[in-house]
């Protein structure tokens, strides 16, 4: 059983930029999740996906989008770069149906 | 408005000794609490978790203690040690996408 991976670790983009960062889930997990985590703050839910759609999003705007694709893999894209966008995002897997959700090792991110 | 609210925000404890930290919760509507230990750099792992139908859950050195009428949780970590030293978060969620809701963290020190 693999677990959750994140690519890539680190990034550094200028204000302006746009970014995607890429998920693969956990083996046989079909529900992703992204949160963002700022520096000394709790992870916060950015959106979810399930069946290759958005299953429920967070207080983001709408230049934050995602894909869910059919091997269940995602990406999250970020437009517009903003210095504010300095921070860690983690993708975590689950089952549809259940609450557990399993973190990636998350892909830094600053924005200079 | 913050939903789950942690504390203390940092704590230190001799090896050996006991670690509390404290959650509490305002959405009734939350029936999932689980908590995560995170080390520097990497993402929330999973510790254990609890539902709102009892009141205790034990695995190995790690307790959690719910409270539904006070709308509580916590983290008992018995016998402390040097490598328990990490970010503990507590989360909580209910509803049909299972998103999770973290507090801000506690950043826990155990000393030898």
């Amino acid at each position: 059983e693999t677990g959750v991976t994140q690519s890539p670790t680190h990034l550094i983009k200028t204000r302006g930029q746009q970014v995607t960062l890429r998920c693969s889930s956990q083996s046989g997990h079909n529900t992703v999740s992204w949160y963002q985590q700022a520096l000394g703050q709790g992870p916060q839910f950015i959106f979810q996906y399930y069946r290759e759609e958005e299953n429920g999003r967070g207080n983001f705007p709408p230049r934050f989008s995602g894909l869910q694709f059919p091997n269940y893999s995602s990406e999250l894209n970020v437009n517009a770069l903003e210095l504010d966008d300095s921070a860690l995002y983690l993708c975590a897997s689950s089952l549809a149906g259940e609450d557990t959700q399993y973190f990636g090792p998350g892909t830094r991110l600053t924005v200079l | 408005q913050q939903q789950v609210k942690q504390s203390p925000q940092s704590l230190i404890v001799q090896k050996g000794g006991i670690s509390i930290i404290n959650c509490a919760y305002e959405n009734t509507a939350f029936d999932y609490f689980p908590w995560y230990q995170q080390f520097p750099g990497k993402g929330p792992a999973l510790l254990i978790a609890i539902r709102p139908d009892v009141s205790e859950k034990k695995e190995g050195r790690f307790t959690i203690s719910f409270n539904k009428s006070a709308k509580q949780f916590s983290l008992h970590i018995m016998d402390s040690q040097p490598g328990d030293s990490a970010t503990y978060f507590c989360a909580a969620s209910g509803g049909s996408n299972y998103k999770l809701t973290f507090g801000k963290g506690t950043l826990l020190t155990v000393n030898p």
